[in-house]
């Protein structure tokens, strides 16, 4: 079964506090995306990556850090730094074209401050 | 800075009409735009990605067509069920990695 899978489903975060996202595909795509969804909005573009062990910064980077260590895998951690965390988050991948893209995305991670 | 548009914010209609969603954006120096399905609180799928060497693109019930001087793009959907129902986003690619979507039109289709 190819696809994109993210976890946890629901995540919840004290004030203060790091957390990660889980992001991982087995589709043998080279790029990979994090983007961000607020409520009645399209999706923001936070981090991209290429290849493996480069990153490269989205729209709203700020507050947040990416690893790219294995192709098959792209965390996203939410650092206390980003004052307002409350979104949906979507993972992303592709393969690497300009113009053949197609992007296809996991189920979602809501996150939730406590 | 490119800007993606989608009019209008919501669309309801009976089932079995043909409807049109539309796209537009601010910057021609695109390499493609696609178009995406999203039911609530789950991820997008991809629906059809036009290049931006082509004019359109078909999928079953699905037409996807570009305007790259205009900046326009429309997605027809043909004989509308309630399945149909969603938030439909476009998206267009404006260079390596880097996609700009647009805040996307919610439909509903009424038996």
């Amino acid at each position: 079964d190819g696809g994109i899978t993210q976890s946890p489903k629901y995540l919840f975060r004290k004030e203060g506090q790091n957390v990660t996202l889980s992001c991982e595909q087995n589709l043998n795509h080279d790029a990979m995306y994090w983007y961000r969804q607020d409520p009645g909005q399209g999706l923001r573009l936070i981090y991209y990556s290429q290849i493996v062990n480069d990153f490269q910064k989205g729209d709203i980077a700020e507050g947040y850090s990416v690893s790219r260590e294995k192709k098959e895998s792209f965390p996203l951690t939410v650092t206390s730094a980003q004052k307002n965390p409350t979104a949906f988050y979507l993972c992303a991948s592709s393969i690497v074209h300009l113009a053949k893209n197609i992007q296809y995305f996991g189920a979602g991670t809501r996150l939730s401050v406590l | 800075k490119q800007e993606v548009t989608q009019i209008p914010a919501a669309l309801s209609v009976p089932e079995g009409e043909n409807l049109v969603l539309n796209c537009s954006f601010t910057d021609s120096a695109i390499y493609n735009l696609q178009w995406f399905r999203q039911d609530p609180g789950k991820g997008l799928t991809s629906l059809l990605l036009i290049q931006s060497s082509q004019r359109e693109q078909t999928s079953g019930r699905l037409n996807a067509s570009l305007d790259k001087s205009s900046g326009r793009s429309t997605l027809y959907i043909a004989a509308s069920q309630p399945g149909d129902s969603a938030t439909y986003l476009c998206a267009v690619t404006v260079n390596a990695g880097k996609s700009t979507f647009g805040d996307g039109t919610t439909l509903t289709v009424k038996p």
